[in-house]
């Protein structure tokens, strides 16, 4: 039973470009969560998906940051014109239906900002 | 909204002896809490959970946390700690009526010595 992934593991871009980081949810998950965890600190929580709706964004900043879970394919976080300060840690978490009290999380994506 | 408050941000000590990691939390409802183990450059895997029940709660690697409601506390608790122990500790918790993200706190770094 493959835990959640993401991909890419690492991703390096040039202030202005976009970075798009995914993530599968466990099998038999339903719902996605995204937290970001900037250096020396503890995770923050962005946004929390179902299958083609957004829940909860409160925590995504109000410009350039998107995210999406389509109904087939992975949950994308999406940053266009990254700037230094979006270098961090992202991590997504997946729940199932009934349980979702519970997160299981994925290795995270590091993107590194130049 | 809820916060965690983890009291300390480094805990050395040295192998086989007992530590405890302290966590408090501040929720005006009901709470589920969570501790989380990450190591150098991985996701976070879960310790252990309280949901409901009996406030002394057992997880995995020999850990375990009691729940004190009238202390807003739920602190972290090994008999005798190993090398490979080594990690941050992160609690978290979730509301009951702000659905299921998760509020972390800031992290304590436990340091094994041999």
């Amino acid at each position: 039973n493959a835990g959640v992934m993401q991909n890419p593991r690492h991703l390096v871009r040039r202030r202005g470009q976009e970075a798009r980081l995914r993530c599968s949810p466990m099998k038999g998950h339903s719902h996605v969560y995204w937290y970001r965890q900037l250096p020396e600190e503890g995770l923050k929580f962005m946004v929390y998906l179902q299958k083609e709706n957004i829940i909860d964004e409160s925590g995504m900043p109000k410009e350039r940051f998107s995210a999406e879970f389509p109904k087939e394919g992975p949950s994308i976080l999406r940053i266009q014109q990254v700037v230094r300060g979006d270098s961090a840690a992202y991590f997504c978490a997946s729940s199932p239906p009934i349980f979702k009290e519970t997160q299981y999380f994925g290795p995270g994506t590091r993107l590194l900002v130049l | 909204a809820q916060s965690v408050t983890q009291l300390d941000s480094q805990v050395p000590v040295f192998e086989e002896a007992p530590v405890e990691l302290r966590c408090n939390y501040s929720s005006s409802v009901s709470v589920y809490l969570f501790w989380y183990v990450q190591y150098p450059n991985q996701g976070l895997q879960l310790l252990l959970k309280y949901l409901s029940g009996s406030t002394l709660v057992k997880g995995i690697n020999g850990f375990e946390a009691e729940f004190n409601k009238s202390q807003t506390s739920f602190h972290l608790r090994k008999p005798s700690v190993h090398i490979s122990d080594t990690a941050e500790y992160f609690c978290a918790v979730s509301e009951e009526t702000s659905g299921s993200r998760l509020t972390f706190g800031e992290g304590t770094q436990l340091t094994v010595n041999p």
